[in-house]
């Protein structure tokens, strides 16, 4: 089945610095990779999505890319603001007889300084 | 538009007691997705409803645990007996189809079993 790894598990960074959160995924078949922000006594929210017929997408502060043959996809939010704080998940869908199903990452979990 | 309601917010059992935790999709979402997150760690796949047909139940820990989406829209999570190491916040999530469709998740129950 899909596994996905993610890393790092903390990243701390300077308001207007830029972050960069990296998964990797081991099923070839996945064609869905969403990311996801999560606060503190929430469920995760979806911030950006990518399908695995384009290499990248932005969208405002956020981009996001994906490397197929590396299997590995990447979340860059640039500009970082406090509000920007929070606990971020990478996903891979996971295909299988019975449809598909996400498969998280472990969790970023991302500090913004004033 | 309502987002994906859970219900309990906070669950606290005793050991040995049931447990019925509530969703309430986001209308018209075909897909409805059950998942585990444990204090730290990324969601964990519990199972998988099409309409009213439970597709995929493979993340269900044990034989404890029990979903139903008889109509194909609210759905129950039920945990028989339970015990400390069912304690984890439980996240439903629904998507208007199956596969590569936006995942919508509510802000979960927490179960708290002492």
């Amino acid at each position: 089945g899909e596994n996905v790894e993610q890393h790092p598990s903390t990243l701390s960074v300077q308001e207007g610095d830029s972050a960069v959160i990296k998964c990797t995924y081991s099923d070839s078949a996945s064609n869905y990779f969403p990311w996801y922000k999560q606060e503190l006594g929430k469920g995760p929210q979806l911030i950006i999505d990518i399908r695995s017929n384009v290499g990248e997408k932005k969208d405002q502060r956020i981009a996001v890319t994906l490397n197929k043959t590396a299997k590995h996809f990447s979340l860059h939010i640039t500009e970082t603001q406090p509000e920007d704080s929070a606990v971020y998940f990478c996903a891979a869908l996971s295909l299988g007889n019975q449809g598909g199903k996400l498969i998280f990452g472990q969790g970023t979990e991302l500090s913004v300084k004033p | 538009g309502a987002g994906v309601s859970q219900s309990p917010r906070y669950k606290v059992a005793k050991r040995g007691q049931d447990v019925a935790l509530r969703c309430d999709p986001i209308s018209g979402h075909v897909s409805l997705f059950w998942y585990q997150q444990a204090l730290g760690q990324g969601p964990e796949f519990l199972t998988y409803f099409q309409n009213e047909a439970q597709l995929d139940k493979s993340g269900l820990p044990s034989d404890r645990f029990f979903a139903e989406r008889p109509e194909g829209s609210v759905s129950t999570l039920k945990i028989q007996r339970t015990q400390q190491e069912d304690s984890a916040v439980y996240l439903c999530a629904s998507s208007l189809v199956q596969g590569n469709s936006p995942l919508h998740f509510g802000n979960g129950t927490r179960l708290t079993v002492t």
